[in-house]
């Protein structure tokens, strides 16, 4: 199946710093979502976007919905070590045979030294 | 509190052997799902239903089974076809239109002993 371009793949950032993370995809998409995953866990929704160019903010979260409808970025500013864990996005194209069905990124490993 | 339930949380199998994952939702949701996890890598669908009594196979369907005899309830049997079946294994639920995401279990991990 399809699967979103997302990158990087993997991050190590010291604590205290900014972390960007994107994706792309050649299809539009009609909502965009962020998903953390902590070890061991399922995936936890962060932040949905429903119109292309919004900007949605969650706490230290901050995402945006691509004004092409095909890309979204995600970033988090003034990294903990909390956040360590990893970060999907997902994208959600209305009707046919994707009616519900979720596309996701292959995801971006976070980890924060301290 | 409503939620999506998946157990056991470790499960080990012998090869050759049939197991069945559990998966249990009480936020009235149609829609479920089934994912396998590999270390480093992302989601992979395995099965979905997007109402009782009917499921379509996903990307990787192949050594897996799944039914939907209650709304809230889509268990998963991993088969003695998996050849490799040790993973990590997701279970999801959501509106039809999967507008809202999906809620996600807490997961189940299969190893193969």
């Amino acid at each position: 199946g399809q699967q979103l371009n997302q990158s990087p793949q993997s991050m190590f950032i010291q604590e205290g710093e900014d972390v960007s993370m994107n994706c792309t995809s050649s299809s539009i998409f009609n909502t965009w979502l962020w998903y953390k995953q902590d070890p061991g866990e399922g995936p936890v929704l962060l932040i949905a976007l429903y119109k292309a160019g919004e900007l949605t903010s969650n706490g230290r979260l901050t995402a945006q919905f691509g004004i092409t409808r095909k890309d979204s970025f995600l970033n988090i500013s003034a990294s903990i070590p909390s956040d360590v864990g990893i970060y999907f996005c997902a994208g959600l194209r209305s009707g046919g045979t994707s009616y519900g069905k979720l596309t996701f990124g292959q995801g971006t490993i976070l980890t924060v030294h301290p | 509190d409503g939620g999506i339930t998946q157990s056991p949380k470790y499960l080990f199998r012998k090869e050759g052997q049939n197991v069945t994952l559990s998966c249990e939702q009480n936020l009235n949701h149609d829609a479920m799902y089934w994912y396998r996890q590999d270390p480093g890598q992302g989601l992979r669908l395995i099965y979905y239903s997007q109402i009782v009594n009917d499921f379509q196979k996903g990307d990787i369907a192949e050594g897996y089974s799944v039914s939907r005899e209650k709304k809230e309830s889509f268990p998963l049997t991993v088969t003695s076809a998996q050849k490799n079946p040790t993973a990590f294994y997701l279970c999801a639920s959501s509106i039809p239109t999967g507008s809202r995401g999906y809620t996600f279990g807490s997961g189940t991990r299969l190893t193969v002993v």
